[in-house]
């Protein structure tokens, strides 16, 4: 069974960098498309991008300037990194996997989330 | 970027009752040459990530309950839950993967 833990520091302040990482277990970074996705009480969920051990990288237009994504396949991790947070990226995180052709297709596992505050 | 439109927002459906759940795209999803949707619907219960139910439209994830079923193709597509349990209890998204940026519904919460 594929399980995803999400880590990193819940608490930021604006115009720092937030720095998660995404512990993979029962399946190979190697293999498939590792996504970010968030969820905040104003914007629903949304899709951050995706990374991939294999090359394919995509980053969301909306956030493309400030992200990030990339692989450690010697840790089965993946990993995202946001630049210069503000009080609107307060959000939960989650890192999920999922098959894909040129981009990813549905998420079949997602890990817990972890809440990120961005607060002066 | 394709919007998803989910309707209702919330409903309250009775225990046993259909519970039906819809989801509009901007755009077309259905990649004809395959004829496959690239549509897929989640539940998520608070405190929880969001669970995949369905996808390409209508194949439920294995060990999802046979009440649980997806129907539609193009722009319009429905979530259906045939008899409401009290664990049915959660939010509902639609999400296509038709193309980047993958985008997900505003959701619908499902109530007893």
């Amino acid at each position: 069974q594929v399980q995803l833990q999400e880590s990193g520091p819940g608490l930021l302040k604006p115009s720092e960098t937030l720095s998660l990482t995404c512990s993979v277990s029962g399946a190979s970074i190697s293999s498939n498309y590792w996504s970010w996705i968030r969820q905040s009480p104003g914007k629903g969920l949304e899709w951050i991008g995706f990374t991939s051990s294999s090359g394919p990288t995509y980053y969301n237009p909306s956030l493309k300037s400030r992200v990030t994504m990339s692989v450690d396949t010697s840790k089965n991790q993946f990993s995202l990194r946001l630049s210069s947070v503000a009080a609107a990226d307060t959000a939960v995180f989650f890192c999920a996997r999922s098959e894909g052709g040129t981009y990813p297709y549905f998420f079949d596992s997602w890990g817990q989330g972890i809440l990120v505050i961005v607060s002066a | 970027d394709i919007v998803m439109t989910q309707s209702p927002d919330s409903l309250a459906v009775s225990l046993g009752e259909r519970a039906t759940i819809n989801c509009k795209s901007t755009q077309t999803v259905l990649y004809s040459a395959i004829n496959k949707n690239y549509l897929s619907w989640y539940q998520q219960k608070p405190g929880q990530p969001p669970k995949l139910l369905i996808y390409w439209s209508s194949i439920r994830e294995s060990g999802v309950p046979d009440r649980f079923s997806g129907s539609g193709s193009g722009t319009d597509f429905t979530l259906t839950i045939s008899s409401l349990q009290a664990e049915d209890v959660a939010v509902y998204y639609c999400q296509q993967y038709y193309s980047a940026p993958l985008t997900f519904g505003g959701g619908t919460k499902v109530e007893i």
